[in-house]
């Protein structure tokens, strides 16, 4: 059945930069959208962002535009969250999902904790 | 932007009793909504699609309602593991896709 597994979360400090890494498995990969949803800590969901089907268009929430890039390769079947210039408040578990605008699918989460 | 507003916050009810979940739109979303289930430690889990279709494997006690700014999530006889947070999501005007700040259904 399909998967994705979110691998790449840790502790960094305020202004560096992290890569989070979703590899998707159970299904024709190339077919679907790709979308980064976020929880902070005992708070609710927030999008983060998302990548076409054919990695022609991204989206991006305000609070993450220019900071974060998202990116996708069909032959590795995986989808990357680069992370730069990271702020306190974006410590949260960052869970990858699937589809275009509702999703399916999703991983089990990664945590990114941001702090001196 | 589209902000949900979900109410309310917490629900407190037993086995067996009906849950009615609401969530509100600030302008129209059609019916392009849908409703989340998380319990702790886990992600969240597709319950409803466009206001009112069951995701795969939702067991029919689960109902989806609703169109435009008003929409409703109904557990008809609450089982024990029905008790979680539930989300609404518009998907109709985005970027950004926008969910409510959730409904704690607890015992």
């Amino acid at each position: 059945q399909a998967q994705l597994v979110e691998s790449g979360g840790g502790v960094v400090q305020p202004g560096r930069s992290l890569r989070l890494s979703c590899a998707v498995s159970g299904f024709t990969f190339s077919h679907f959208a790709m979308h980064w949803v976020r929880q902070a800590p005992g708070k609710g969901l927030e999008w983060v962002g998302g990548i076409s089907f054919d990695g022609t268009r991204n989206y991006y929430a305000d609070g993450v535009k220019g900071r974060f890039t998202i990116s996708r390769d069909d032959s590795k079947g995986s989808v990357w969250l680069q992370m730069d210039s990271l702020r306190p408040e974006d410590t949260a578990i960052y869970y990858c999902a699937r589809g275009q605008t509702r999703w399916d699918t999703w991983g089990q989460g990664t945590l990114v904790t941001v702090s001196p | 932007e589209v902000v949900m507003t979900q109410s309310p916050v917490t629900l407190s009810l037993s086995p067996g009793e009906r849950a009615t979940l609401s969530c509100r739109a600030s302008r129209s979303v059609g019916s392009n909504l849908a409703w989340y289930q998380q319990k702790p430690g886990q992600p969240p889990r597709l319950v409803i699609y466009g206001a009112s279709t069951r995701a795969i494997d939702i067991p029919p006690r689960f109902s989806g309602s609703g169109s435009g700014t008003e929409f409703t999530l109904t557990i008809s006889s609450l089982q024990s593991e029905d008790f979680a947070v539930y989300y609404c999501q518009q998907y109709n005007n985005w970027p950004p896709l926008t969910f409510g700040g959730g409904t704690k259904v607890e015992i």
